[in-house]
């Protein structure tokens, strides 16, 4: 099955700051990475995705990387904010068939942002 | 859109005993998962419907676990003869076919 590794699992920057989390993942099958940010007691949101068809993908602050030969992909944060402390998390899943919502997650990330 | 809702929050039983957590997906939303997380870790899969069919279960899901979703809407997740191990966060999540999962806040069950 997939594994997912996750780095680092602690995380620490001042704000205003970047802040990389890189994953790598195991199966060549996989196909579809998204990222998702738990708040304490609170469930995983979504805060984006990619597809291995594209290498690369941003939204406002936040991008993502993907590198299927190498199969790692990674999380960008830049211009970090106090509100951005959560745990990070990665995912894969191969979509085909019926499989598509089961993703394999990472450990997490612990990213914490100093004012 | 009123997100996944799950019952209860929070759940503390003795071992042995029997629970039932109940998920209310996005109503239009026609697949619905459930995960576990343990503290520290990442969501686990352990099984997903597709309507009322479940069509996945993880090996993680012993024979003590069901999941029903009887009408193809709300899902419910039974542990029976509840041991310590099973003390975790249960979440559910939902999506539309070949979209992305949106998860509830979950139940934190604690076996004591």
């Amino acid at each position: 099955g997939e594994n997912v590794e996750q780095h680092p699992s602690t995380l620490s920057v001042q704000e205003g700051d970047s802040a990389v989390i890189k994953c790598t993942y195991s199966d060549s099958a996989s196909n579809y990475f998204p990222w998702y940010k738990q708040e304490l007691g609170k469930g995983p949101q979504l805060i984006i995705d990619i597809r291995s068809n594209v290498g690369e993908k941003k939204d406002q602050r936040i991008a993502v990387t993907l590198n299927k030969t190498a199969k790692h992909f990674s999380l960008h944060i830049t211009e970090t904010q106090p509100e951005d402390s959560a745990v990070y998390f990665c995912a894969a899943s191969d979509t085909g068939g019926t499989s598509y919502g089961k993703l394999t997650f990472g450990q997490g990330t612990i990213l914490t942002v100093h004012p | 859109d009123t997100g996944v809702s799950q019952d209860p929050r929070h759940k503390i039983t003795k071992r042995g005993q029997n629970v039932t957590f109940r998920c209310d997906p996005i109503s239009e939303h026609n697949r619905l998962y459930w995960y576990r997380q343990t503290l520290g870790q990442g969501p686990e899969f352990l099984t997903y419907f597709q309507n009322e069919a479940q069509l996945e279960k993880s090996r993680l899901l012993s024979d003590r676990f069901s999941a029903e979703r009887p009408k193809g809407s709300f899902s419910t997740l039974e542990i029976q003869r509840t041991e310590q191990g099973d003390s975790a966060m249960y979440l559910c999540a939902s999506s539309p076919p070949g979209r992305p999962l949106h998860f509830g806040n979950g139940t934190r069950l604690t076996v004591t």
